[in-house]
């Protein structure tokens, strides 16, 4: 399809593993948000690229998580030595160029559990 | 204290009546409003933008009040395809040259018959 596309769709971890979660943006988006979502809570932000370049990582919750956008398209989202807090569905959204609200498009996200 | 808040309901209402959805946030720079609409197990998708002047799309009007910082969300005639999780967003960009959306934790509505 052409929308943002997510994989895995869901993945379970032990504690202590190391997990990476792709993002298939939207062909020619600039920008690349991810998001973390908690059980009853909405989004949270984590970080930003525009381009390949990572402008916003303050939303980053530990130096566990590391995001990258080599070449400017796919993003990795990496979590290392997962904990169970890190339980949570993990957004990707791209959007043409800057931020408009109205053309930002979620992807289905990354539903990750951690035991 | 959260950035946006909503009231996390949930919201139980049969079919055909009107329910109204509030929301403020602190961050009195925020340039840009909207209700997104998120399904169960699926992405958030925007259900609108929200201006100062109210704005309406069929069933739903939104209002902004700037100097409340307060948002609404107001739907007419409730259909059982309303039910879904409605999230308060706010674009908190602050002088960025990209809009950062800062999310309310949404606000549960079950539309029975």
């Amino acid at each position: 399809g052409a929308g943002v596309s997510q994989s895995p769709r869901y993945k379970v971890a032990k504690r202590g593993q190391d997990v990476a979660l792709r993002c298939d943006p939207i062909s020619g988006h600039v920008s690349l948000f991810w998001y973390q979502q908690a059980l009853g809570q909405g989004p949270e932000f984590l970080t930003y690229f525009q381009n390949e370049a990572q402008l916003d990582k303050s939303g980053l919750p530990s130096d566990r998580f590391f995001a990258e956008r080599p070449e400017g398209s796919v993003s990795t989202l990496k979590i290392q030595r997962t904990q169970q807090e890190d339980s949570a569905v993990y957004l990707c959204a791209s959007s043409l160029a800057g931020f408009t609200g109205n053309t930002i498009y979620f992807g289905e996200g990354s539903w990750l559990t951690v035991v | 204290r959260k950035e946006v808040e909503q009231d996390p309901g949930p919201f139980n209402v049969p079919e055909g009546a009107t329910v109204a959805f509030n929301c403020t946030y602190s961050n009195s720079a925020s340039q840009s409003f909207f209700w997104y609409r998120q399904d169960c197990r699926k992405e958030p998708k925007l259900l609108m933008s929200v201006y100062s002047s109210g704005n309406e799309d069929g069933r739903f009007t939104a209002q902004l009040n700037r100097a409340s910082q307060y948002i609404s969300l107001l739907i007419r005639d409730s259909k059982l395809s309303d039910s879904a999780t409605y999230l308060c967003v706010v674009n908190s960009a602050g002088g960025t040259s990209y809009g950062k959306l800062t999310f309310g934790q949404g606000t549960i509505l079950t539309v029975h018959p």
